[in-house]
């Protein structure tokens, strides 16, 4: 099993552009989760999808903030226009139907510099 | 209130010390819970995980919880290089959501 694969690893982008990024949760997996991490306030929950349908985005920052998932293989958070407060390592984390304390399992996160 | 409280240190321990990691949490509803260990650049991993109160033994790492104080701790022995890291406490339930702590970094030098 390939896990959790996120793209793009790094990115570094100007304040204002459209940052777009992408998560491929494991297979059979039904729950997907966005988390942000930063010095300051460490791993956040920005939003989580079960069987594709957002069910909780109490997370998410702002508007700008907005997260889809078109089938069970493929999710994208993408960030509207960007801002340099956006800067931080984004994770993707999946996990099945039935989660248990040893079944989340996290991407390797995309490192996010806006300048 | 964050639901889980964590000091992020940092903590810098020398080799063969016992290293003592510790969290609290607010939320009654948990059922279980984890410590993920990141490492440098990298995503957590999940360390040990446990669903009741008492001690939980893997090799050098012992986690335990009190839920009649909302304690959570991870007790590392005989400390190695290799341990420095970002450790993670989490607390969860069977509604599959994680609530974490913010990392303790800890570094063990020789």
């Amino acid at each position: 099993d390939a896990g959790v694969i996120q793209s793009p690893r790094h990115e570094v982008t100007e304040m204002g552009q459209e940052v777009t990024l992408r998560c491929k949760p494991i297979s059979g997996h039904d729950y997907l989760f966005w988390y942000r991490q930063t010095m300051m306030r460490g791993l956040e929950l920005l939003i989580y999808f079960n069987n594709n349908v957002p069910i909780d985005d109490s997370g998410m920052p702002e508007d700008r903030f907005s997260a889809k998932m078109p089938n069970a293989s493929f999710s994208t958070l993408k960030i509207q226009p960007s801002e340099p407060r956006d800067s931080a390592v984004y994770f993707c984390a999946s996990t099945p139907e039935n989660p248990g304390p040893d079944t989340q399992y996290f991407g390797p996160g995309t490192r996010l510099t806006v300048l | 209130q964050k639901e889980v409280e964590q000091d992020p240190g940092p903590l810098s321990v020398p080799e063969g010390a016992i290293v003592s990691l510790n969290c609290t949490y607010s939320n009654s509803a948990f059922q279980y819970f984890m410590w993920y260990r990141q490492y440098s650049r990298k995503g957590p991993e999940l360390l040990m995980y446990t669903y009741s109160s008492g001690n939980k033994e893997d090799g050098r790492f012992t986690a335990q919880v009190d839920k009649s104080s909302k304690y959570i701790s991870l007790f590392i022995r005989d400390s190695q290089p290799s341990d420095s890291a970002t450790y993670l406490c989490a607390g969860g339930s069977t509604l599959g959501r994680l609530y974490f702590g913010r990392g303790t970094q800890l570094t063990v030098w020789p």
